[in-house]
């Protein structure tokens, strides 16, 4: 089966960096995502990786290793309005999107 | 303004009732999808569309049905609606089914009672 795993809920400071894990188990691999979803909004895209190796993107970076099934999205200078839900998803062999069920990131000033 | 539309943003329904949820893209994006949020899962998707005229079963196709019947529509129908399809319903689209960054409407929150 497909399987997307990520923890449930973190917690940081405001300031800090935090590290958001995502371990996959798909049928096939073209490409991995990360959205933020804030609460009672849609959700909206962060990055994408196809290749291993760290994609930076001003405060955001996330990183893939294919061969570990593995990928982070790492969060720096935390602000308050960074609090969300981040989803990690990844595209199978047949180009559908499966879903992490989503960190919570709780900031604390 | 640019964007995704859905309609309704909330929902309160019998159960039995039919219901058709709306979604429309004024992006000229081929690709369109629906998805079903639930608290403790990831978006599941229900179906897809890769372009206008094509439609296609997703994870959790059961109890609904869409049509695509021009680039910029994308409507989702339950057609005897139950309790289990309670949710928060996102559709998304995006320029092709190659392109991994979708684009999400607002949510339309249904309730099913």
């Amino acid at each position: 089966g497909q399987n997307i795993d990520q923890p449930t809920e973190m917690t940081a400071t405001e300031g800090a960096i935090v590290q958001i894990n995502c371990t996959y188990q798909t049928s096939g691999f073209n490409g991995l995502f990360w959205y933020q979803q804030h609460a009672g909004e849609a959700p909206t895209f962060l990055s994408y990786n196809v290749l291993d190796g760290l994609e930076e993107k001003g405060r955001f970076s996330s990183f893939l290793s294919r061969s570990k099934g593995y990928s982070y999205l790492l969060l720096k200078e935390l602000q308050m309005k960074d609090s969300a839900s981040y989803l990690c998803a990844v595209r199978d062999s047949n180009y559908q999107l499966i879903w992490g069920a989503g960190t919570k990131l709780i900031i604390k000033p | 303004i640019a964007g995704i539309t859905q309609a309704p943003t909330s929902q309160i329904l019998a159960a039995g009732r039919r219901m058709t949820l709306r979604c429309t893209q004024d992006m000229r994006h081929n690709a369109m999808y629906w998805y079903r949020q639930d608290l403790g899962l990831g978006l599941r998707l229900i179906h897809y569309s890769n372009t206008a005229g094509t439609t296609g079963k997703g994870e959790v196709p059961d109890g609904y049905s869409v049509s695509r019947a021009n680039t910029d529509d994308f409507p989702l129908t339950l057609a005897s609606a139950v309790p289990s399809q309670t949710s928060v319903y996102f559709c998304a689209s995006s320029p092709d089914r190659d392109t991994g960054e979708l684009f999400f409407g607002e949510g339309s929150r249904l309730t099913v009672l």
